[in-house]
Protein backbone atom coordinates (compact mmCIF):
# COMPACT_ATOMS: atom_id res chain seq x y z
CA UNK A 1 0.00 0.00 0.00
CA UNK A 2 0.89 3.26 -0.69
CA UNK A 3 1.42 5.53 2.56
CA UNK A 4 3.27 8.21 4.21
CA UNK A 5 3.69 8.08 8.26
CA UNK A 6 5.19 11.15 9.67
CA UNK A 7 6.95 11.00 12.86
CA UNK A 8 8.42 14.03 15.20
CA UNK A 9 6.08 16.05 16.22
CA UNK A 10 5.25 17.71 20.08
CA UNK A 11 4.84 20.46 22.31
CA UNK A 12 7.87 22.76 22.05
CA UNK A 13 8.95 26.09 24.03
CA UNK A 14 8.53 29.06 21.23
CA UNK A 15 11.73 29.82 20.25
CA UNK A 16 12.97 26.51 20.13
CA UNK A 17 13.49 23.33 17.18
CA UNK A 18 11.88 20.40 16.31
CA UNK A 19 12.34 18.05 13.32
CA UNK A 20 9.69 16.15 11.68
CA UNK A 21 9.91 13.28 9.77
CA UNK A 22 8.33 11.29 6.89
CA UNK A 23 8.63 7.64 6.05
CA UNK A 24 7.15 6.53 2.60
CA UNK A 25 6.17 3.11 1.82
CA UNK A 26 4.78 1.65 -1.30
CA UNK A 27 6.15 3.82 -4.33
CA UNK A 28 9.32 4.72 -5.80
CA UNK A 29 9.88 7.86 -3.50
CA UNK A 30 12.36 9.24 -5.87
CA UNK A 31 10.65 9.74 -8.58
CA UNK A 32 7.91 12.20 -6.73
CA UNK A 33 8.29 15.76 -5.29
CA UNK A 34 7.17 15.49 -2.25
CA UNK A 35 6.18 18.75 0.05
CA UNK A 36 4.46 19.78 3.88
CA UNK A 37 0.91 21.04 4.53
CA UNK A 38 0.16 22.17 8.03
CA UNK A 39 -3.51 22.93 9.49
CA UNK A 40 -3.92 25.68 12.55
CA UNK A 41 -6.76 23.69 14.78
CA UNK A 42 -9.94 24.42 12.97
CA UNK A 43 -8.27 26.60 9.90
CA UNK A 44 -7.61 25.63 6.73
CA UNK A 45 -4.72 24.26 4.70
CA UNK A 46 -1.25 25.91 4.18
CA UNK A 47 1.04 24.68 1.90
CA UNK A 48 4.53 24.94 4.52
CA UNK A 49 7.28 23.64 1.26
CA UNK A 50 8.28 21.26 -1.23
CA UNK A 51 11.27 19.54 -2.30
CA UNK A 52 11.74 18.58 -5.90
CA UNK A 53 12.65 14.68 -6.55
CA UNK A 54 16.31 15.37 -6.08
CA UNK A 55 16.56 18.07 -4.06
CA UNK A 56 17.43 20.44 -6.48
CA UNK A 57 14.12 22.83 -6.12
CA UNK A 58 13.28 23.82 -2.71
CA UNK A 59 10.46 26.12 -1.66
CA UNK A 60 8.85 27.74 1.24
CA UNK A 61 5.65 29.75 2.52
CA UNK A 62 6.93 33.28 3.57
CA UNK A 63 5.42 32.17 6.65
CA UNK A 64 8.06 29.76 7.75
CA UNK A 65 11.20 31.16 5.07
CA UNK A 66 14.71 31.21 6.90
CA UNK A 67 13.28 29.41 9.90
CA UNK A 68 12.02 25.85 8.10
CA UNK A 69 14.51 23.67 6.21
CA UNK A 70 12.88 21.00 4.26
CA UNK A 71 15.27 17.90 3.07
CA UNK A 72 15.03 14.38 1.75
CA UNK A 73 17.14 11.66 1.80
CA UNK A 74 15.64 9.43 -0.93
CA UNK A 75 18.01 6.34 0.04
CA UNK A 76 15.89 6.09 3.43
CA UNK A 77 12.64 6.98 1.27
CA UNK A 78 12.05 10.14 3.67
CA UNK A 79 11.19 13.15 3.95
CA UNK A 80 12.23 15.71 7.07
CA UNK A 81 11.01 19.41 8.25
CA UNK A 82 14.07 20.89 10.23
CA UNK A 83 12.06 23.46 12.06
CA UNK A 84 13.83 26.69 13.95
CA UNK A 85 12.61 29.41 16.21
CA UNK A 86 9.55 27.92 16.26
CA UNK A 87 6.42 30.59 17.15
CA UNK A 88 3.05 29.91 18.67
CA UNK A 89 1.59 30.36 15.36
CA UNK A 90 3.45 27.50 13.65
CA UNK A 91 1.00 25.44 16.22
CA UNK A 92 -0.84 22.92 13.79
CA UNK A 93 -1.47 19.62 12.33
CA UNK A 94 1.39 18.55 9.80
CA UNK A 95 1.24 17.00 7.13
CA UNK A 96 3.46 15.20 4.71
CA UNK A 97 2.14 14.89 0.74
CA UNK A 98 3.19 13.39 -2.44
CA UNK A 99 3.11 14.79 -5.76
CA UNK A 100 0.55 13.34 -7.84
CA UNK A 101 2.56 13.69 -11.05
CA UNK A 102 6.38 12.19 -12.10
CA UNK A 103 9.51 14.47 -11.84
CA UNK A 104 7.05 17.56 -11.39
CA UNK A 105 7.84 20.26 -9.24
CA UNK A 106 4.30 21.42 -8.71
CA UNK A 107 1.69 19.18 -8.41
CA UNK A 108 -1.66 18.43 -7.04
CA UNK A 109 -0.80 15.97 -3.76
CA UNK A 110 -2.04 12.01 -4.39
CA UNK A 111 -0.70 10.72 -1.26
CA UNK A 112 -1.10 12.02 2.21
CA UNK A 113 -0.07 11.07 5.90
CA UNK A 114 -2.73 11.14 8.90
CA UNK A 115 0.00 13.90 9.98
CA UNK A 116 1.81 15.16 12.96
CA UNK A 117 1.04 17.59 15.49
CA UNK A 118 3.03 20.24 16.61
CA UNK A 119 2.11 23.04 19.67
CA UNK A 120 4.28 25.68 20.43
CA UNK A 121 3.88 27.32 24.06
CA UNK A 122 5.39 28.18 26.87
CA UNK B 1 1.43 34.23 -4.87
CA UNK B 2 -2.01 33.59 -6.04
CA UNK B 3 -5.28 33.27 -3.60
CA UNK B 4 -8.55 31.40 -3.79
CA UNK B 5 -11.25 32.16 -2.51
CA UNK B 6 -14.01 29.64 -2.39
CA UNK B 7 -17.64 30.09 -2.11
CA UNK B 8 -20.03 29.90 -0.77
CA UNK B 9 -18.15 29.35 2.95
CA UNK B 10 -21.12 27.16 4.26
CA UNK B 11 -23.54 25.08 1.75
CA UNK B 12 -26.70 23.53 3.78
CA UNK B 13 -28.01 21.24 1.43
CA UNK B 14 -29.93 17.41 2.11
CA UNK B 15 -29.01 14.27 0.82
CA UNK B 16 -30.03 13.54 -2.54
CA UNK B 17 -29.76 17.26 -3.88
CA UNK B 18 -26.81 19.00 -5.79
CA UNK B 19 -23.72 20.46 -5.32
CA UNK B 20 -22.27 23.67 -6.88
CA UNK B 21 -18.77 24.95 -5.15
CA UNK B 22 -16.73 27.78 -6.58
CA UNK B 23 -13.16 28.73 -6.69
CA UNK B 24 -11.78 32.08 -7.80
CA UNK B 25 -7.97 33.00 -8.54
CA UNK B 26 -6.32 36.75 -7.63
CA UNK B 27 -3.82 35.59 -11.12
CA UNK B 28 -4.21 34.06 -13.74
CA UNK B 29 -4.04 30.30 -13.56
CA UNK B 30 -5.18 28.01 -15.97
CA UNK B 31 -7.72 25.63 -14.44
CA UNK B 32 -5.58 22.72 -16.00
CA UNK B 33 -3.72 22.79 -12.32
CA UNK B 34 -6.52 22.84 -10.37
CA UNK B 35 -7.56 20.25 -7.64
CA UNK B 36 -9.93 19.42 -5.30
CA UNK B 37 -9.88 17.86 -2.06
CA UNK B 38 -12.41 16.32 0.56
CA UNK B 39 -11.48 16.50 3.90
CA UNK B 40 -13.82 14.93 6.48
CA UNK B 41 -13.30 15.50 10.52
CA UNK B 42 -10.52 13.96 12.02
CA UNK B 43 -9.22 12.82 8.78
CA UNK B 44 -6.71 13.76 6.37
CA UNK B 45 -7.64 15.26 3.26
CA UNK B 46 -8.41 13.03 0.10
CA UNK B 47 -8.11 13.83 -3.37
CA UNK B 48 -11.14 14.37 -5.83
CA UNK B 49 -9.82 16.25 -9.03
CA UNK B 50 -6.80 17.29 -10.95
CA UNK B 51 -6.19 18.97 -13.85
CA UNK B 52 -10.08 20.13 -13.06
CA UNK B 53 -11.60 17.73 -14.15
CA UNK B 54 -10.11 14.25 -13.89
CA UNK B 55 -11.23 12.30 -11.44
CA UNK B 56 -8.73 10.59 -8.44
CA UNK B 57 -8.74 6.67 -8.04
CA UNK B 58 -11.54 6.05 -6.37
CA UNK B 59 -13.73 8.70 -6.83
CA UNK B 60 -17.24 7.95 -7.35
CA UNK B 61 -18.70 10.05 -10.96
CA UNK B 62 -20.91 12.15 -8.75
CA UNK B 63 -18.09 13.81 -8.22
CA UNK B 64 -16.83 16.40 -11.01
CA UNK B 65 -14.91 19.29 -11.91
CA UNK B 66 -15.31 21.71 -14.83
CA UNK B 67 -12.91 24.82 -15.47
CA UNK B 68 -13.38 26.38 -11.36
CA UNK B 69 -15.98 24.81 -9.89
CA UNK B 70 -16.97 21.20 -8.16
CA UNK B 71 -20.23 19.78 -8.53
CA UNK B 72 -21.60 16.87 -6.37
CA UNK B 73 -24.65 15.73 -8.58
CA UNK B 74 -25.97 14.06 -5.65
CA UNK B 75 -25.28 14.41 -2.06
CA UNK B 76 -24.72 11.11 -0.27
CA UNK B 77 -24.32 11.43 3.69
CA UNK B 78 -20.94 10.57 3.41
CA UNK B 79 -20.26 13.64 1.21
CA UNK B 80 -20.73 15.84 3.89
CA UNK B 81 -17.62 17.42 4.71
CA UNK B 82 -15.16 20.28 4.08
CA UNK B 83 -13.54 20.95 0.29
CA UNK B 84 -10.65 22.50 -0.76
CA UNK B 85 -9.31 23.87 -4.07
CA UNK B 86 -5.39 23.95 -5.02
CA UNK B 87 -3.68 25.26 -7.50
CA UNK B 88 -0.32 24.11 -8.62
CA UNK B 89 0.54 26.48 -11.70
CA UNK B 90 3.78 27.26 -9.48
CA UNK B 91 4.97 27.43 -6.10
CA UNK B 92 4.19 28.38 -4.05
CA UNK B 93 1.60 26.36 -4.09
CA UNK B 94 -1.84 27.49 -2.31
CA UNK B 95 -5.18 26.39 -1.23
CA UNK B 96 -8.48 27.85 -0.99
CA UNK B 97 -10.08 28.63 2.69
CA UNK B 98 -12.24 25.68 2.24
CA UNK B 99 -16.25 25.44 1.64
CA UNK B 100 -18.36 23.61 4.25
CA UNK B 101 -20.93 21.60 3.23
CA UNK B 102 -23.19 20.59 5.59
CA UNK B 103 -26.38 18.42 6.54
CA UNK B 104 -30.08 20.86 5.99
Amino acid sequence: DVQLVESGGGLVQPGRSLTLSCAAFGFSFDNYAMYWVRQAPGKGLEWVSGINWNSGGIDYADSVKGRFTISRDNGKKSLYLQMNNLRPEDTALYYCTKAGTHYSYSSYMDVWGKGTTVIVSS
Amino acid sequence: EIVLTQSPDTLSLSPGERATLSCRASQSVTSRYLAWYQQKPGQAPRLLIYGASSRATGIPDRFSGTDFTLTISRLEPEDFAVYYCQQYGGPPLTFGGGTKVEIK
